[in-house]
């Protein structure tokens, strides 16, 4: 079985401000990794996926997420965010083999001007 | 090509009856999953479908069941509703294992 904790239930950011969505997972088989996003009554929107290969993931809109085995983290970055960034971030892990997903509980990022 | 299908988009219902919820996936995709969505619990898995077979299923009571058609089209039937069944139900569609989920907008199911 595998779980994933996002550290953060809120963050509030600046407008242009750089932002760090961080995203723990745990599992004991191999597991993909992705970030969605979600607008109000909305469903979810895939920003980035980590399946094999370089560990620096580049997504939509401008954000980019690190796969850090040791950690076992996936944290999602931006550098500098937009008003309409503001949304909920849901981590997400699937096993290798599989396509069932387990999710975080979500981070409401807010961007204020 | 069309995105992830949901109907109805809201949806309200008393205590005691039963709904049936529809989800046309992305045209190819043959894998359907469906997940409740709630303030407290979050995004919970409900089910997979697959072929029109069952292949995976969370932890959910028997009054909530599902199948899927040739078409792949899909339906979740909630029986003998509950207050604790509102919420926002998300289905996804997979081209095959190993293949990023679409989703659709959802249904937002209201027991009062």
């Amino acid at each position: 079985a595998q779980s994933v904790t996002q550290l953060d239930s809120q963050v509030p950011v600046f407008e242009e401000a750089p932002v760090e969505l961080r995203c723990n997972y745990s599992s004991s088989v191999s597991v993909y990794l992705f970030w969605y996003v979600q607008y109000p009554n909305q469903g979810l929107q895939l920003l980035l996926k980590y399946l094999s290969g370089s560990t620096l993931v580049k997504g939509i809109n401008g954000f980019e997420a690190e796969f850090n085995k040791s950690q076992t983290s996936f944290h999602l970055r931006k550098p500098s965010v937009h008003i309409s960034d503001t949304a909920e971030y849901f981590c997400a892990v699937t096993e290798t083999s599989g396509s069932r997903l387990t999710f975080g509980e979500g981070t409401q990022l807010t961007v204020n001007p | 090509k069309a995105g992830v299908t949901q109907t109805p988009r809201y949806l309200i219902k008393t205590r005691g009856q039963q709904v049936t919820l529809s989800c046309s996936p992305i045209s190819g995709h043959r894998s359907v999953s469906w997940y409740q969505q709630t303030p407290g619990q979050g995004l919970q898995f409900l089910f997979e479908y697959f072929s029109e077979t069952q292949r995976n299923k969370g932890n959910f009571p028997g009054r909530f069941s599902g199948r899927q058609f040739s078409n792949s089209r899909s339906e979740m039937n909630v029986s003998t509703l509950e207050l604790g069944d509102s919420a926002l139900y998300l289905c996804a569609s997979n081209q095959g294992v190993n293949t990023e989920a679409f989703f659709g907008q959802g249904t937002r199911l209201t027991v009062v």
